[in-house]
C-alpha cells in the first residue's frame, strides 16, 4: 500500500537554527516526490519537487531511494517559514497526490 | 502560474439540504481534478478523482451517493454534498493537474462548509 510517513506532528526551532522535516514513503514504482506548504490562511502550494533539484526559499530535499526518504532541510530557519508542510508522492502522469499527515513547523524568534 | 478557484469560499447550510461547490481552472484545461477533505489541524484526505466526461472515481469509504461529482467541462468540476449533516462540516479543497506529463497540481483556496 502507498504510505507516506511524516513522524513529527509539530517541530519547533529557534530562528537561525537548522531544520529538518522528515518524510519516509512506501510507494510502488518510481514516484515523483513533492513538498507542499500551507501558510496560515493560504492555499496549499508547491514548495519543491525532487526532480528539479532546486532550492526554494532556502529549502532543499534529497531523495534517498535506499532509505525511501525525502527529508526537507533548511540550514537557517526564518520566522516566515512557520507553516504546515506536507510530503506527497505521486505516480507519473495525472494522478492524485498521497499526502502525509503533515508537520507543523514553528520558528521561534 | 496556473490558478484554480473555488466557489463559494464559505457556506453554511441546514441539516438535510444540499450544497454545491464549484472548482474551476482559470487559465488551463484540466482533464482531471481531485477533491480533498481536510479536518481541522489534519492532513488532506483524497475523496475522489474527477474525470472530464466520465464518472468520478471515489476513494474507499467515500459515499458516492452523498458526494456527487460532476466534471462537465475541462475547466469545471462540481462537488455536491447531498442531504448534508453536521458531520459533513469540513474544509473541501480541489486541485487540478497541470496537464499531460506535468505532475504538479494546483490547489484551490478551499471551501469551508458548516452544516447546522
Amino acid at each position: 500500500a502507498q504510505r507516506v510517513t511524516q513522524p513529527e506532528k509539530l517541530l519547533s526551532v529557534f530562528k537561525g537554527a537548522p531544520v529538518e522535516l522528515k518524510c519516509n514513503y512506501s510507494y510502488s514504482g518510481s514516484p515523483e516526490l513533492f513538498w507542499y506548504v500551507q501558510y496560515s490562511r493560504q492555499r496549499l502550494q508547491l514548495l519543491l519537487r525532487h526532480i528539479s533539484r532546486e532550492s526554494i526559499k532556502g529549502f532543499t530535499a534529497d531523495l534517498n531511494k535506499g532509505e525511501t526518504s525525502f527529508h526537507l532541510k533548511k540550514p537557517f530557519a526564518q520566522e516566515e517559514d512557520s507553516a504546515m508542510y506536507y510530503c506527497a508522492p505521486t505516480r507519473q502522469g495525472n494522478t492524485p497526490l498521497v499526502f502525509g499527515k503533515g508537520t507543523r513547523l514553528s520558528v521561534i524568534a | 502560474g496556473a490558478v484554480v478557484s473555488q466557489h463559494p469560499s464559505r457556506v453554511i447550510c441546514k441539516s438535510g439540504t444540499s450544497v454545491k461547490i464549484e472548482c474551476r481552472s482559470l487559465d488551463f484545461q484540466a482533464t482531471t481534478m481531485f477533491w480533498y477533505r481536510q479536518f481541522p489541524k489534519q492532513s488532506l484526505m483524497l475523496m475522489a478523482t474527477s474525470n472530464e466526461g466520465s464518472k468520478a472515481t471515489y476513494e474507499q469509504g467515500v459515499e458516492k451517493d452523498k458526494f456527487l461529482i460532476n466534471h462537465a467541462s475541462l475547466t469545471l468540476s462540481t462537488l455536491t454534498v447531498t442531504s448534508a449533516h453536521p458531520e459533513d462540516s469540513s474544509f473541501y479543497i480541489c486541485s487540478a493537474g497541470g496537464g499531460i506529463g506535468i505532475n504538479e497540481q494546483y490547489f484551490g483556496p478551499g471551501t469551508r462548509l458548516t452544516v447546522t
